[in-house]
């Protein structure tokens, strides 16, 4: 089946770059996104690339794409203390109709 | 203006004790989904609709099941909660079919006690 996987933890400083990593299993994998939970609140989409695309920039979120690899990124420029949550990424394919698999995401945490 | 939303957003139960929780949506969305999530780890689908189409998920227990009256509205109904049911249960909905984004409700935490 879909399998999703993310490192647990990640610590960065205030204003250095953060990067998130996922890897996935599902070649047909059509769109991988990120999402954001903050704590006790919902998912918040972060951002989505079709899996034809392997780079996406949107502000200061950059999403890489190796679709050979499986390995999606999520790169987070100028990190800044609200970015502190935890990172989903997730991913749909046309072999699981709609569902949206999700990765056991990652704990962003920032220091000064 | 929220887009899902969900009620109650803390539920607290007996053991054993029937309990629903509601999801409504104003998007006109196909597709209605519920998510389970532990604490810290990674949200878990139950089960979706596709309009009126109910898709379970294998390892879902019986212990739950879902209806949908309407485009609009769906519930996800615990028959007997058990201590190990405690979670935030998501509801999200999309347009349907592959790639599209998933809004997501703001979740019940259910608490067993």
């Amino acid at each position: 089946g879909e399998d999703v996987e993310q490192s647990l933890f990640l610590s960065v400083r205030e204003g250095d770059s953060s990067v998130i990593n996922c890897t996935y299993t599902d070649s047909s994998s059509t769109y991988l996104y990120w999402y954001k939970q903050e704590p006790g609140a919902g998912l918040q989409l972060l951002t989505y690339i079709f899996s034809n695309m392997d780079m996406k920039q949107d502000q200061r979120l950059t999403v890489l794409l190796n679709k050979k690899d499986k390995h999606l990124s999520l790169r987070i420029a100028d990190t800044q203390t609200g970015d502190s949550a935890i990172y989903f990424c997730a991913e749909s394919s046309y072999s699981s109709a709609s569902k949206i698999i999700f990765g056991s995401g990652t704990r962003l945490s920032i220091r000064p | 203006d929220a887009m899902v939303i969900q009620n109650p957003r803390y539920q607290v139960t007996q053991f054993g004790k029937p309990v629903t929780l509601s999801c409504s949506q104003t998007l006109n969305h196909n597709v209605m989904y519920w998510y389970q999530q532990k604490s810290s780890q990674a949200p878990k689908l139950l089960f979706h609709y596709y309009d009126k189409d109910f898709n379970n998920e294998a390892d879902t227990p019986d212990n739950f099941q879902s209806r949908r009256p309407n485009t609009s509205f769906c519930f996800l109904d615990i028959r007997s909660p058990g201590l190990g049911d405690a979670a935030m249960y998501l509801c999200a909905t999309s347009l349907g079919g592959s790639g599209t984004e998933a809004f997501f409700g703001q979740g019940t935490r259910l608490t067993v006690v």
